[in-house]
């Protein structure tokens, strides 16, 4: 079946430490975005790619990187530079000019 | 800049009623408008859509909203609440399909009385 596979479910980091979390999809979606969602604020986006080998930020980008080398990958970094990481991680995918399809979500901790 | 107000962040209807989720939105260009559902846990499902067509929009499960532009409004409603619908509802906005960067309401829970 067809369909976006985040992974892991669940992710603890250390303090000071990267953690990347993985965003696959077999749509053949052009696009592909990344949202950090947080209780009572919505969905916030955090980069997203529109095409292979390019991505641009989304309206909270800062501690978080991105890469996207396949167009059925699109990877994000979490960074010790983001200060508050802890929070539920979803990735979407679609095709240009259609909704937005979306994996199950990645949950991250901090011990 | 579009933006989206979902009013009431949680709501509770008796199995069998009328659900009504309210939702706003400011867009500077006639919107495309979306209703999505997420279950505990679980990322969001596309419940239904508005792309300038026909403004009763029919969607999954029963639920169907309807654009009013003179009002800003996109409403999502279910004649008859069934224990299935309790989840978490959001409201998204974009300006136009080409820029698909969803702006999302901060959602509203909904829950079911046996």
């Amino acid at each position: 079946d067809g369909g976006i596979t985040q992974s892991p479910k669940y992710l603890f980091r250390k303090e000071g430490q990267n953690v990347t979390l993985s965003c696959e999809q077999n749509l053949n979606h052009d696009a592909m975005y990344w949202y950090r969602q947080d209780p009572g604020q919505g969905l916030r986006l955090i980069y997203y790619s529109q095409i292979v080998n390019d991505f641009q930020k989304g309206d909270i980008a800062e501690g978080y990187s991105v890469s996207r080398e396949k167009k059925e990958s699109f990877p994000l970094t979490v960074t010790s530079a983001q200060k508050n990481p802890t929070a539920f991680y979803l990735c979407a995918s679609s095709f240009t000019n259609q909704p937005q399809h979306f994996g199950d979500g990645t949950r991250l901790s901090i011990l | 800049a579009q933006s989206v107000t979902q009013l009431g962040s949680h709501v509770s209807v008796s199995e069998g009623a009328l659900v009504l989720l309210r939702c706003n939105y400011s867009s500077s260009v006639p919107p495309y408008l979306f209703w999505y559902v997420q279950y505990p846990n679980q990322g969001l499902q596309l419940l239904l859509k508005y792309t300038s067509a026909a403004t009763l929009v029919k969607g999954i499960n029963g639920f169907e909203a309807e654009f009013k532009k003179s009002e800003t409004s996109f409403h999502l409603t279910k004649p008859s609440a069934h224990m299935s619908d309790a989840a978490e509802y959001f409201c998204a906005v974009t300006e136009g399909f080409g820029n698909e960067k969803l702006t999302f309401g901060t959602g509203t829970r909904l829950t079911i009385i046996p």
